[in-house]
């Protein structure tokens, strides 16, 4: 079956390291994935986009992997500040070529002073 | 910066009873979409709309649900006859083209009673 899966246990780090989460799929082939940001009660707000072709992307602080291989992608916050704690989300898009996107279920990151 | 707004923040409904949920994307924007995130689970993806056709929709996007492009500006979601499982936040999102950010509103909380 197809599966898009993110660490579901909450990831609590101290301030200035560098935080990785993990997504994996399973069954898929998207040309794409897509990193999330949610707040509580808001909508998802978009961090970075990796194609297929792409090995790594970065802006700022926020570096995304993408290996077609392990079929995962890394995202890297680095010298992490307590308003960085949020869940993150990736999606991709199961080659539908409609915009549809698939999420994991997320993982929750919490930053300490 | 341009947003996507959703209208009502919160809609309570009693079951059986038809509702709309409005959304304003992006104004130059071409590609929208309506997703819902039961209380603690995925964000899911119901349905996409281009060029004022659907582009694809998901299994749960049935005969109950139907989405509008009525002018310019707005993009609507209504459900005819809610159902207690129809509970959720439902985000609205647009983008520029195919393989793009997708910029989502803060959501309708719908409260099916």
């Amino acid at each position: 079956s197809q599966k898009i899966e993110q660490n579901s246990e909450a990831l609590n780090i101290q301030e200035g390291k560098t935080a990785t989460l993990t997504c994996n799929y399973t069954n898929y082939s998207p040309a794409y994935l897509q990193w999330y940001r949610q707040d509580p009660g808001r909508g998802p707000v978009f961090l970075l986009l990796i194609r297929e072709n792409e090995k790594e992307k970065r802006k700022e602080r926020l570096k995304v992997t993408f290996d077609t291989t392990l079929k995962q992608s890394l995202f890297h916050i680095t010298a992490s500040q307590p308003a960085d704690s949020a869940t993150y989300l990736c999606a991709l898009e199961p080659s539908s070529n409609t915009g549809k996107l698939i999420f994991g279920q997320g993982t929750t990151l919490q930053v300490k002073p | 910066e341009p947003e996507v707004t959703q209208t009502p923040s919160h809609q309570v409904t009693q079951m059986g009873q038809e509702v709309i949920l409005r959304c304003v994307p992006i104004s130059n924007h071409l590609y929208f979409y309506w997703y819902r995130q039961i209380l603690g689970q995925k964000v899911e993806f119901l349905v996409s709309f281009y060029n004022n056709e659907i582009s694809e929709k998901s299994e749960i996007f049935d005969d109950q649900f139907s989405v509008e492009r009525p002018d310019g500006s707005n993009f609507t979601l209504k459900i005819r006859s809610t159902k207690l499982e129809d509970s959720a936040m439902y985000f609205c999102a647009s983008s520029e083209a195919l393989i793009q950010p997708q910029h989502f509103g803060d959501g309708t909380r719908l409260s099916i009673l």
